[in-house]
């Protein structure tokens, strides 16, 4: 499937619940990136990690958290916080580019998250 | 930060002409402009990009100017085929900067036959 697996397809949470998103590549990129994408707002940045056991706040990061163990996996924690999390969730990886690492990214499938 | 700006959200052309997609920026410093294509249900895919070092880059059907003076990039499709129909982002980052990709809201592209 691309090379970036992301489960579940569909997921749905509880108030109060927190809920995590998988995203699995075997491409061997060190870059990976989550977004979320609304309708009518393209796509925002969440969390990024360029290495492994880094990673950095994107633009909307709070109520969401991230883990990088392993270079092949990026898992996202949509927490209690986010009072807001319906939305449609993509994992992103991308190769060393000449210039820079956000470069050719490489997009999974997506996860479509809705609030009970 | 980057703040890109995306137009037209919705844009219907019959098969065969040109569209037109444009974007402008904000953070001069920007110097990697990429365009992706997302068709309905599936994921975003690179298209093309353009480095500020260069004016213009085409593929094919597919060509993309940039104008770094009025901080401005835009996206030509020649010869338009229904297949051409999909949602269109693009994208502004400043590469050995922070390296963050920030996209525009997306244009939505429909090819009439």
């Amino acid at each position: 499937d691309g090379g970036i697996t992301q489960s579940p397809k569909y997921l749905f949470r509880k108030e109060g619940q927190n809920v995590t998103l998988s995203c699995e590549q075997n491409l061997n990129h060190d870059a990976m990136y989550w977004y979320r994408q609304d309708p009518g707002q393209g796509l925002r940045l969440i969390y990024y990690s360029q290495i492994v056991n880094d990673f950095q706040k994107g633009d909307i990061a709070e109520g969401y958290s991230v883990s990088r163990e392993k270079k092949e996996s990026f898992p996202l924690t949509v927490t209690s916080a986010q009072k807001n999390p319906t939305a449609f969730y993509l994992c992103a990886s991308s190769i060393p580019g000449v210039y820079a690492t956000n470069e050719k990214l490489f997009f999974g499938s997506g996860t479509q998250l809705s609030v009970l | 930060g980057e703040n890109v700006e995306q137009h037209p959200s919705t844009l219907s052309v019959q098969e065969g002409d040109s569209a037109v997609i444009k974007c402008t920026y904000s953070d001069s410093a920007s110097n990697y402009f990429p365009w992706y294509k997302q068709e309905l249900g599936k994921r975003p895919q690179l298209i093309i990009d353009i480095r500020s070092n260069v004016g213009e880059k085409k593929d094919q059907r597919i060509a993309v100017t940039l104008n770094k003076t009025a901080k401005h990039f835009s996206l030509h499709i020649t010869e338009t085929q229904p297949e051409d129909s999909a949602v269109y982002f693009c994208a502004a980052s400043e590469n050995f900067g922070n390296e963050k990709l920030t996209f525009g809201t997306g244009t939505r592209l429909t090819i009439i036959p």
